[in-house]
């Protein structure tokens, strides 16, 4: 068990480029999710996949990112026309299927994505 | 939505210190998640609760699920130097995604 890893580690990029971060999770969850986290303050929700299906996702999602699972392996975010505000760590975690003797509301994260737009 | 309420936002404590920190919701939530998250890093997971008034142990810390599951608290007994870093309380009201507290910053004064 490798842990969820995340790629690239550090991205800085010009304002109005477009970025795409990749993550993949733990072999065995079903469940992919991304959050952003900006300084001082906790992670917040992105969206989420349950295998290849993107169930939900939040209003801090913009019109601007897109993510995809197509496999229900691992996923990418991408955000078009990167802005200053983008600016943050973009987080991953993954969580089990949902049976018995596993949980799939205890997520574990990978190492994130820095985001710098300048 | 949904926030929850992690409190103190920071702390200075001596090496050898006990801890406590806790986090309070205005809704109910079924599982409560206690995360320590490093400069650069994301955050790992310290324990995992799952009932009410479920009491939890990992090595030094300690969790609880409170009985009203509004609430949860994290200890962490005879501070070392490698306990600093960020404490994330995360709360999951039920088949959704979870939501964090904005973290208690802990720092120990060798």
């Amino acid at each position: 068990d490798t842990g969820v890893s995340q790629n690239p580690r550090h991205k800085i990029t010009k304002r109005g480029q477009n970025v795409t971060f990749r993550c993949d999770p733990i072999s065995e969850h079903n469940r992919l999710y991304w959050y952003r986290q900006t300084l001082g303050q906790g992670p917040e929700f992105l969206t989420y996949f349950q295998n290849e299906a993107q169930l939900e996702k939040s209003r801090l999602l913009s019109d601007r990112f897109s993510a995809e699972r197509p496999k229900g392996s691992f996923s990418t975010l991408e955000i078009q026309r990167t802005e200053q505000g983008d600016s943050a760590m973009y987080l991953c975690a993954s969580s089990p299927f949902p049976k018995t003797g596993l949980r799939t509301d205890t997520q574990y994260f990978g190492p994130g994505t820095r985001l710098t737009v300048l | 939505g949904q926030q929850l309420n992690q409190s103190p936002q920071s702390m200075f404590i001596q090496e050898g210190e006990d801890v406590s920190m806790n986090c309070t919701s205005s809704s109910i939530f079924n599982t409560w998640l206690w995360y320590k998250q490093d400069p650069g890093e994301g955050p790992v997971l310290l324990i995992a609760l799952y009932k009410a008034g479920e009491l939890t142990s990992n090595g030094r810390l300690t969790a609880q699920f409170g009985i009203t599951r509004k609430d949860s608290f994290l200890n962490i007994s005879a501070s070392i130097p490698s306990d600093v870093g960020i404490y994330f309380c995360a709360g999951a009201p039920g088949n959704t995604p979870l939501v964090f507290g904005k973290g208690t910053r802990l720092s120990v004064i060798a």
